[in-house]
């Protein structure tokens, strides 16, 4: 599994938008990277995934560059709401029995008023 | 929406003592997980199952823990003998053979004194 290094934390205001980068230099060719936010006492929730390239859902977008070292979820106009742990993943995605996810510290986002 | 849910929310217990945490998973789910995290710490993977039985373990999961499917609805993970240290919020998570996209529960916080 590849390692991924995000930062351990990072502040913002509501209204603003929020890149939140992690870098995933040993990236295999046929793994995906994958976002995950986590509130306090609850369970992770998925945000967006994506192989290449952008990504973009209702939530977030995924910038992904050519050589899929780094990626950058981004958080449009970010509110109060959103103050909560990012996790950066990346694996392959699997067709069988397996599939555990291996997270790491994730990014500590606090949005303030 | 279909959603992930555990019983109890939380769970105190004495240390020495057996506890059994239940989850039900997204009802055409076919790919269960249960994962910890001890306050303040990263989500740890321990087990997956599918197919009726365990299709990968971590070091974590010992032979104090044991996980059942025991009807079309449930999957429980019991801990024989609780030690302080399992103290955490257990998440349970499924997914469907489809997406490697997996849905976690709300957890369970279990407390050993």
């Amino acid at each position: 599994l590849a390692k991924t290094t995000q930062p351990i934390s990072m502040d913002s205001y509501e209204g603003q938008e929020v890149n939140i980068t992690c870098s995933h230099n040993n990236i295999a060719t046929n793994d995906y990277i994958t976002w995950y936010q986590q509130f306090p006492s609850q369970g992770p929730r998925f945000i967006i995934q994506g192989y290449k390239t952008k990504v973009t859902n209702e939530v977030a977008s995924l910038f992904i560059p050519a050589d899929r070292k780094s990626s950058t979820l981004s958080l449009p106009r970010v509110s109060l709401s959103d103050t909560a742990v990012y996790y950066c993943l990346v694996g392959a995605l699997y067709g069988g029995s397996q599939g555990n996810l291996i997270f790491g510290k994730g990014t500590k986002l606090s949005v303030k008023p | 929406e279909p959603e992930v849910t555990q019983t109890p929310s939380h769970q105190v217990t004495q240390m020495g003592q057996e506890v059994i945490l239940r989850c039900v998973p997204i009802s055409n789910h076919l790919y269960f997980y249960w994962y910890r995290q001890i306050l303040g710490q990263k989500v740890e993977f321990l087990v997956s199952f599918y197919n009726n039985e365990i299709s990968e373990k971590s070091e974590i999961f010992d032979d104090q823990f044991s996980v059942e499917r025991p009807d079309g609805s449930n999957f429980t993970l019991k801990i024989r003998s609780t030690k302080l240290e399992d103290s955490a919020m257990y998440f349970c998570a499924s997914r469907a053979d489809t997406t490697d996209t997996q849905y976690f529960g709300p957890g369970t916080r279990l407390t050993v004194l």
